[in-house]
């Protein structure tokens, strides 16, 4: 089975700081992704990579940053921390075809 | 350009009874389809998907979509309703004209069935 696996359930961070929220995909994936999840609002993209040190902005980029070093690693970046960025966040991968996969989340909230 | 609409924030069913979450989409070509369902406080599982062939999709958990050219819609279905079915649902769409990897998705259906 495919597995995607997110660094933490859940978060608390203080508006400002800095946060990483990880993700790992064991599948040989070449597409990453990052969305956040609100509600009323359903998933929306933050940025997604289709390969290695590639990466592309999604619908809301706007403070937050992303990192690919390794094909199986997509990292988010929040660079400051700030309380609108309190949310789900959901890593996916996928390979060339359409399917998706999804990690099970990160539950972040700023303070 | 892609859009799925999932017109129902909620759908209430008794238990044993038939349900259908709703969804349509529009894409400038051919339509790849998903749904997925979100329990609480998890990621998103894979449900099915229409890719191509026939309109009738069966998936896990004894749900099933129908695609609909003509209507543009893939609605979800399942002929007996179980109370653990209680869940999130996403419809999403991916147009195969544009060569883009990236779903878009609905802003979700919540399922409640009552015992």
């Amino acid at each position: 089975d495919v597995k995607v696996t997110q660094s933490s359930r859940y978060l608390v961070k203080r508006t400002g700081e800095k946060v990483f929220l990880e993700c790992v995909q064991d599948m040989d994936h070449e597409n990453m992704f990052w969305y956040r999840q609100d509600p009323g609002l359903g998933l929306r993209l933050i940025y997604f990579s289709y390969d290695v040190k590639m990466k592309e902005k999604g619908d809301i980029p706007e403070g937050y940053s992303v990192s690919r070093e390794k094909k199986e690693r997509f990292s988010l970046i929040l660079e400051s921390a700030s309380t609108n960025q309190t949310s789900m966040y959901l890593c996916a991968s996928s390979p060339l075809g359409p399917q998706g996969f999804f990690g099970p989340g990160t539950r972040l909230t700023v303070l | 350009a892609q859009s799925v609409a999932q017109p129902e924030d909620q759908v209430n069913v008794a238990e044993g009874n038939p349900l259908t979450v709703k969804c349509t989409y529009s894409v400038s070509g051919n339509p790849y389809l998903f749904w997925y369902v979100q329990y609480p406080n998890r990621g998103l599982q894979f449900l099915l998907k229409y890719i191509t062939g026939d309109n009738l999709v069966k998936g896990s958990y004894g749900f099933e979509a129908e695609f609909n050219k003509s209507q543009t819609s893939f609605h979800l279905k399942k002929p007996s309703a179980l109370v653990s079915d209680s869940a999130l649902y996403f419809c999403a769409v991916r147009d195969d004209s544009g060569g883009s990897y990236i779903p878009t998705f609905g802003r979700g259906t919540s399922l409640i069935v009552h015992p």
